[in-house]
């Protein structure tokens, strides 16, 4: 299995306040990326990494920043808490993308309830 | 743009009955198609995949073949198992600068014995 390694693994928080879920790698890999899972929306990008501080937005981007400064960390912060952020977060991990058929691991997932 | 459309679910079917759980993709160009599975409370793993037209996926009994000329990918199995009850996802990747990869909504699939 592929070293990721996901914190919390649940979490319940208030509306309004700040939440940082962390995903770490022991496989260094170049890409991270951060992902919800909705009933009826599969999985959707939220935000990606393809190198320390870099980093770009997924398609479901509005409300979450961020950041990776090491190889094997890649955290994901939830602003300001909202109810539509509850979900399952997944953490996942791919080698160099010039290879067309690169897989992606992933991490157990982080259960995020807003109340 | 890209995207995935698989069919909704759940699929539920007799022990050794046979499995087909459609996909099928828009995407320019020539994507590369996975299937990965979800177990209950766990989270993804690969399950197959096929980099080019006509490439067929295979792993633990499951099949897909890339058809381009229908844009499908569709899972097949001959003979399902209660161990194969789970959440499938059909996904495509564009690879590129970045690798990512593009979900379908996700088929629940439950085998009863």
């Amino acid at each position: 299995d592929a070293g990721i390694t996901q914190s919390p693994r649940h979490k319940v928080t208030e509306t309004g306040t700040p939440v940082t879920l962390r995903c770490h790698q022991t496989e260094n890999h170049r890409y991270m990326y951060w992902y919800r899972q909705d009933p009826g929306h599969g999985l959707r990008l939220i935000h990606y990494s393809y190198g320390v501080k870099d980093t770009d937005k997924g398609e479901v981007s509005d409300g979450y920043s961020v950041s990776r400064s090491k190889t094997e960390d890649f955290l994901l912060t939830l602003e300001s808490a909202t109810s539509s952020q509850t979900s399952v977060y997944f953490c996942a991990i791919s080698d160099d993308a010039r290879g067309r058929d690169t897989e992606a691991f992933f991490g157990q997932g982080t259960r995020l309830t807003v109340v | 743009g890209n995207s995935v459309t698989q069919m909704e679910g759940p699929v539920t079917l007799s022990e050794e009955a046979f499995l087909t759980i459609n996909c099928t993709y828009t995407a320019t160009g020539y994507p590369s198609l996975f299937w990965y599975v979800q177990y209950p409370g766990e989270g993804l793993q690969l399950l197959l995949k096929a980099t080019k037209a006509d490439d067929k996926g295979s792993n633990k009994g499951f099949e897909a073949t890339y058809r381009k000329e229908t844009t499908s990918f569709h899972l097949e199995k001959g003979s399902v198992q209660v161990s194969d009850s789970a959440v499938y996802f059909c996904a495509l990747s564009r690879g590129g600068a970045t690798n990512k990869l593009i979900f379908g909504t996700g088929t629940l699939l439950a085998v009863q014995p």
